[in-house]
C-alpha cells in the first residue's frame, strides 16, 4: 500500500511569492495532520483535521498560512505571501482514529526554501 | 503549556556501545510515542507506552515510561550504525489524536 504522500518533495522560491503544498493521506484514514520542522524549533504541528474538518489550527503562525481537506484524499497547506522564517520541511502526516495507538504516518516531506 | 525536554540533544557513539535516552515532562501523560526520523523521511512509531513503569521491548532498544507517567528513556543495547537518526518522544495528553514532539535527541553511530 502506499504511504503517505506528499509534493513537491522540494521547492525553491522567492520572498512573496505563493506556496502551495499538497498531501494525499492513506486510503481509509480520518486524521490528518499538517507539522513543519526546523533545527530551532523541532517539529510543529500546524494544524489537524478530523474527518476533513479542521479541529484545531493554533499552530499556524500567521494569517499567511491557510489549510485545506477538500476531501478524505487531498489535503494543501498554502503560503501567501512566503517569507524567508517560513523555510523548513514540512510534513503531513495520516491516522485512523480509534485504532491502537493512535500512530501517525507520516510523508517523506516538503523541503522548503524561501529566498 | 507543557515543558517537554529531551536529553541529550546529541549523541555521537561508536558501534556496539550502550546508550541512553530521556524524555522528561513536568506534565502527566496518558501515553507515550517514541518515534525515528533518519535523514530525510519522515518520523515513524518506534513504541507506545501507556501504563506508568511500563517496559517495552523491540529487540535490542528498551523502553519504559516512568511510575509517574511523566517521563520515558530508551536504551539501545551494542548501537549499530543503522540505529543512526533522530528519536522523538510524543506525549498523549488526552487530547484525541494531538500529539506534541520533543525536540529530539539526534543520535550518530560509527563504525
Amino acid at each position: 500500500d502506499a504511504g503517505v504522500i506528499q509534493s513537491p518533495r522540494h521547492e525553491v522560491t522567492e520572498m512573496g511569492q505563493e506556496v502551495t503544498l499538497r498531501c494525499k493521506p492513506i486510503s481509509g484514514h480520518n486524521s490528518l495532520f499538517w507539522y513543519r520542522q526546523t533545527m530551532m524549533r523541532g517539529l510543529e504541528l500546524l494544524i489537524y483535521f478530523n474527518n476533513n474538518v479542521p479541529i484545531d489550527d493554533s499552530g499556524m503562525p500567521e494569517d499567511r498560512f491557510s489549510a485545506k481537506m477538500p476531501n478524505a484524499s487531498f489535503s494543501t497547506l498554502k503560503i501567501q505571501p512566503s517569507e524567508p522564517r517560513d523555510s523548513a520541511v514540512y510534513f503531513c502526516a495520516s491516522s485512523q482514529q480509534g485504532q491502537p495507538n493512535n500512530e501517525q504516518f507520516f510523508g517523506p516531506g516538503t523541503r522548503l526554501t524561501v529566498l | 503549556t507543557q515543558l517537554l525536554e529531551q536529553s541529550p540533544q546529541f549523541l555521537s557513539i561508536q558501534e556496539g556501545e550502550n546508550l541512553t535516552v530521556y524524555c522528561n515532562s513536568s506534565s502527566v501523560f496518558s501515553s507515550l510515542q517514541w518515534y525515528r526520523q533518519e535523514p530525510g523521511e519522515g518520523p515513524v512509531l518506534l513504541v507506545t507506552v501507556v501504563t506508568g513503569g511500563e517496559v517495552k521491548k523491540l529487540k535490542r532498544l528498551t523502553f519504559q515510561f516512568g511510575d509517574a507517567r511523566k517521563d520515558s528513556s530508551l536504551h539501545i543495547t551494542a548501537a549499530q550504525p543503522g540505529d543512526t537518526g533522530l528519536y522523538l518522544c510524543a506525549p498523549n495528553t488526552g487530547t484525541a489524536s494531538k500529539l506534541t514532539f520533543g525536540t529530539g535527541t539526534r543520535l550518530q553511530v560509527t563504525l
